[in-house]
């Protein structure tokens, strides 16, 4: 298994769509995991931390299920900003040293 | 404003030359981190650092040297030992605590003539 794992995509999808992201991590010791956002040719910005209880910003919806090792993005009412790939990050310990692990993105087209 | 900054944007390297990409953050944070990506793969560590005067090989360090004689600055050479350096190349800084989100430079896309 790798050690994150996303939704290979693309995926298109209307303005106004919900459309779901799903991401799977290896380390059950994993700790902490976040959703980026990056835009072609542009660097990784952070989009949400992803929170035990599940956590909302406006649209954005993510939950973490740690007993199946599974995160999600979710995001309602698309706009055709949200075109971006969508990166799962995950943050493990090794030592004394906090990892980052990074999925290869999901690409989002949001089609007018 | 607050903020990570690499220079330049874009670099050419002719071969059997090192080059260093500069990376200046006033974060005030203790750890930062270099990440290469190549098209259409996650991103890769390369040397990270988590505070003044050390620092440690990444995922993928063979052909790159770093230094981080300043909290504030964190510069990477690719050497001429890295046969294949065209990347976009990525400096990231975060709080040296669990939990902390990395925060990005806008990158340098290195390329060999």
């Amino acid at each position: 298994r790798k050690e994150v794992e996303q939704d290979p995509g693309p995926f298109n999808v209307p303005e106004g769509a919900t459309v779901a992201f799903n991401c799977t991590y290896s380390n059950s010791a994993s700790q902490s995991f976040f959703w980026y956002r990056q835009d072609c040719r542009k660097e990784p910005k952070l989009l949400m931390s992803v929170y035990s209880s599940g956590n909302e910003d406006g649209r954005f919806t993510a939950q973490l299920n740690r007993a199946s090792q599974y995160i999600s993005l979710l995001i309602r009412d698309s706009k055709l900003s949200d075109s971006a790939t969508y990166l799962c990050v995950v943050n493990q310990r090794g030592g004394s040293n906090y990892k980052l692990t990074f999925g290869k993105g999901t690409l989002l087209t949001v089609n007018p | 404003d607050g903020g990570i900054t690499q220079s330049p944007k874009y670099l050419f390297r002719k071969e059997g030359q090192n080059v260093t990409l500069s990376c200046e953050q006033n974060l005030n944070h203790d750890a930062m981190y270099w990440y290469r990506q190549d098209p259409g793969q996650g991103l890769r560590l390369i040397y990270y650092s988590q505070i003044v005067n050390d620092f440690q090989k990444g995922d993928i360090a063979e052909g790159y040297s770093v230094s981080r004689e300043k909290k504030e600055s964190f510069p990477l050479t690719v050497t001429s030992a890295q046969k294949n350096p065209t990347a976009f190349y990525l400096c990231a800084s975060s709080r040296d605590r669990p939990n902390q989100p990395q925060h990005f430079g806008d990158g340098t896309r290195l390329s060999i003539l």
